[in-house]
């Protein structure tokens, strides 16, 4: 069965610094995808990246970037310059084969940016 | 702002009681998926509905129920409600198979007493 794993439920980081948030899965399905979202404590869920099992690259958008590596099953999340806006809880998801496109999350991680 | 619209925003009701949760997906989007989140469970896929049509179903209960009508907006309907059933459920929706994104709504914050 398709499995997320976050196993940092807190992170902190100082303002201006790179931050990563660690995510493995398991799966048995060659295509997948894999999302990060965050969740401030207004409660919404922000997509923030998308990676495809068969992308070449590793997806950027802004500030965060995926480090994926697809042998050792991670798919990381990398937050540049990190700004006090960015204190939040962070899910990593993974959408299960072609047919149903449900996703599946973490546990996820509250990250907390201090000045 | 996702452009997934999500009705009521709040909503206390009593046990045993039945509520309804409107979703408003992205214009587009034919996909509509229904989470729970709750501080035990986590992030939980209770059911996917894509055109009108039920596609995929998770950890959803008998007491519940959905539907996504012909103008693909989607109800979920919450019976016999519990204690237990508090909780931020939310809307997501997205373009179709094999999605790159999937946007939600703000989510509706149920609290059964």
């Amino acid at each position: 069965a398709q499995k997320i794993t976050q196993t940092q439920p807190g992170m902190f980081v100082q303002e201006k610094e790179a931050v990563t948030l660690d995510c493995t899965y398991d799966t048995s399905d060659p295509s997948y995808g894999l999302f990060w979202y965050k969740q401030p404590s207004s409660g919404e869920m922000i997509f923030l990246i998308y990676q495809g099992s068969y992308d070449q690259q590793n997806a950027t958008e802004g500030r965060y970037s995926l480090n994926f590596q697809k042998a050792r099953k991670s798919a990381n999340l990398v937050i540049s310059a990190s700004q006090l806006g960015d204190s939040a809880m962070y899910f990593c998801a993974m959408r299960e084969g072609p047919s149903t496109d449900k996703l599946i999350f973490g546990t996820g991680t509250r990250l907390q940016v201090f000045p | 702002d996702s452009g997934v619209t999500q009705t009521p925003k709040h909503l206390i009701t009593a046990t045993g009681q039945r509520v309804t949760l409107r979703c408003s997906p992205r214009s587009g989007d034919l996909s509509v998926y229904w989470y729970q989140q709750s501080l035990d469970q986590g992030l939980q896929f209770l059911i996917q509905y894509y055109n009108g049509e039920e596609r995929a179903k998770g950890n959803i209960l008998e007491r519940f129920s959905a539907q996504q009508f012909p103008d693909l907006h989607s109800e979920l309907n919450l019976s016999s409600l519990e204690l237990g059933d508090s909780a931020l459920y939310f809307c997501a929706s997205s373009p179709g198979r094999g999605n790159t994104e999937a946007f939600f709504g703000q989510g509706t914050r149920l609290t059964v007493v």
